[in-house]
């Protein structure tokens, strides 16, 4: 079975501060995907990456930045927290293709204060 | 650009009622569809897909066809279950080189015994 996992289920930060959210997929999975979830706006893309070291903008990037130093890991970096961005982040990993299934990790819930 | 209408939520069942859930889309091309659920406090998983037009994904006992004709991809269960309260996101991924998915805004079901 595919697995995806983050590294934390809850995070509480304060205003400023920078905070990392680590993704790890052991499927061998080129694509790696950065989501927030917040209710009335379903699941929106923050950034996404195709291989190692590569990454690209998705809908809603600024505030947010990534790091993929290696095929198996994918970072979401918060560079100065701020309130708004307290959401649901959940990670995603894919093979390359149009039919291949995005598979999900169990989503890191963070509260900025 | 390309898009994915779901039906407001929430959606409120006795058990072994009758289940649709709509989902309508908008794109260019051929796009794969695409059924995700959420049980509460989890990530999401994979329910069930259809890649091109015609095709019928099942699962679990949910189904739904690809409709090119009315750019549908409804969710539909014969019989709910108590279990199957969640939230169902709907979601398209473009045909050409992108992998990115965009997703509904999803809806809520609430099964009650």
């Amino acid at each position: 079975d595919v697995k995806v996992t983050q590294s934390s289920r809850y995070l509480v930060k304060r205003t400023g501060e920078k905070v990392f959210l680590e993704c790890v997929q052991d499927m061998d999975h080129e694509n790696m995907f950065w989501y927030r979830q917040d209710p009335g706006l379903g699941l929106r893309l923050i950034y996404f990456s195709y291989d190692v070291k590569m990454k690209e903008k998705g809908d809603i990037p600024e505030g947010y930045s990534v790091s993929r130093e290696k095929k198996e890991r994918f970072s979401l970096i918060l560079e100065s927290a701020s309130t708004n961005q307290t959401s649901m982040y959940l990670c995603a990993s894919s093979k390359q293709g149009a039919r291949e299934t995005q598979y999900f990790g169990p989503g890191t819930r963070l509260l900025v204060l | 650009g390309d898009s994915v209408t779901q039906m407001e939520g929430p959606v409120t069942l006795s058990e072994e009622a009758f289940l649709t859930i709509n989902c309508t889309y908008t794109a260019t091309g051929y796009p794969s569809l695409f059924w995700y659920v959420q049980y509460p406090g989890e990530g999401l998983q994979l329910l069930l897909k259809a890649t091109k037009a015609d095709d019928k994904g099942s699962n679990k006992g949910f189904e739904a066809t690809y409709r090119k004709e009315t750019t549908s991809f409804h969710l539909e269960k014969g019989s709910v279950q108590v279990s199957d309260s969640a939230v169902y996101f709907c979601a398209l991924k473009e045909s050409g080189n992108t992998d990115k998915l965009i997703f509904g805004t999803g809806t809520r079901l609430q099964v009650f015994p």
